[in-house]
């Protein structure tokens, strides 16, 4: 059964610094990772998802790596501003036959970046 | 447009109440999901639509009754509701069923007193 971890739970960083948050998950058959942000009280906005078959996905500041071999994602973010502070997830779908793309979530990781 | 919309925003019900929420989206995708999300806790799957069929229905209450009366529609009826139940309600779609990328609406804030 798939497994999906995020440490730390909570991350506070100054403005402008690079920040790396980290997901773990347990079956490396894994069919791909999606990064979500979460503003509080708000839904989930899709950051990137990177497939089992790619190494790498970026968008603007963010680039997502995936190595299924050790079970691990993360996400950089580069020159970090206030307006980053969200909590970012990470999700993997469920892998079984049939499977009809439940997604198993990490608890989150709380990003704080002061001005 | 990678839009699912969500109404209302924000919800409160006595227990006795009957309610609905809703979610469209227009992107012309056929796999539909209503998740809960409980505070500082990670969204959990509750029902799993495919082709407007129901698919997966995770264990949830019968107090929870999930409609999705055409392909850009999905209603989540709400009826006896204990307060437990109140927590953010996610409404995400991807193109078909499966492992591929979902998009999630705005959520409706659910309050049961």
């Amino acid at each position: 059964k798939q497994e999906v971890t995020q440490i730390p739970a909570a991350l506070s960083v100054p403005e402008g610094e690079n920040l790396v948050l980290n997901c773990s998950f347990t079956d490396s058959a894994i069919y791909n990772l999606q990064w979500f942000r979460q503003d509080p009280g708000k839904g989930l906005t899709s950051l990137l998802l990177i497939q089992s078959s790619q190494r790498e996905q970026t968008s603007g500041r963010l680039n997502a790596s995936l190595d299924k071999s050790s079970g691990r994602s993360t996400l950089y973010i580069a020159a970090s501003q206030p307006g980053d502070s969200a909590t970012y997830l990470c999700a993997a779908p469920i892998n079984y036959g049939g499977s009809q793309g439940n997604l198993i979530f990490g608890k989150g990781t709380k990003l704080s970046v002061k001005p | 447009d990678t839009e699912v919309t969500q109404t209302p925003k924000h919800l409160v019900m006595g227990m006795t109440n009957k309610k609905s929420l809703k979610c469209e989206q227009h992107m012309g995708h056929r796999a539909m999901y209503w998740y809960k999300q409980k505070a500082k806790k990670p969204p959990e799957l509750m029902f799993v639509y495919s082709y407007e069929k129901l698919s997966i229905n995770e264990s949830v209450p019968s107090r929870f009754s999930p409609e999705c009366p055409n392909s850009s529609l999905l209603n989540l009826h709400l009826h006896a509701l204990q307060p437990e139940d109140s927590a953010l309600y996610l409404c995400a779609s991807s193109q078909v069923p499966g492992p591929y990328e979902q998009y999630f609406g705005p959520g409706t804030r659910l309050t049961v007193t």
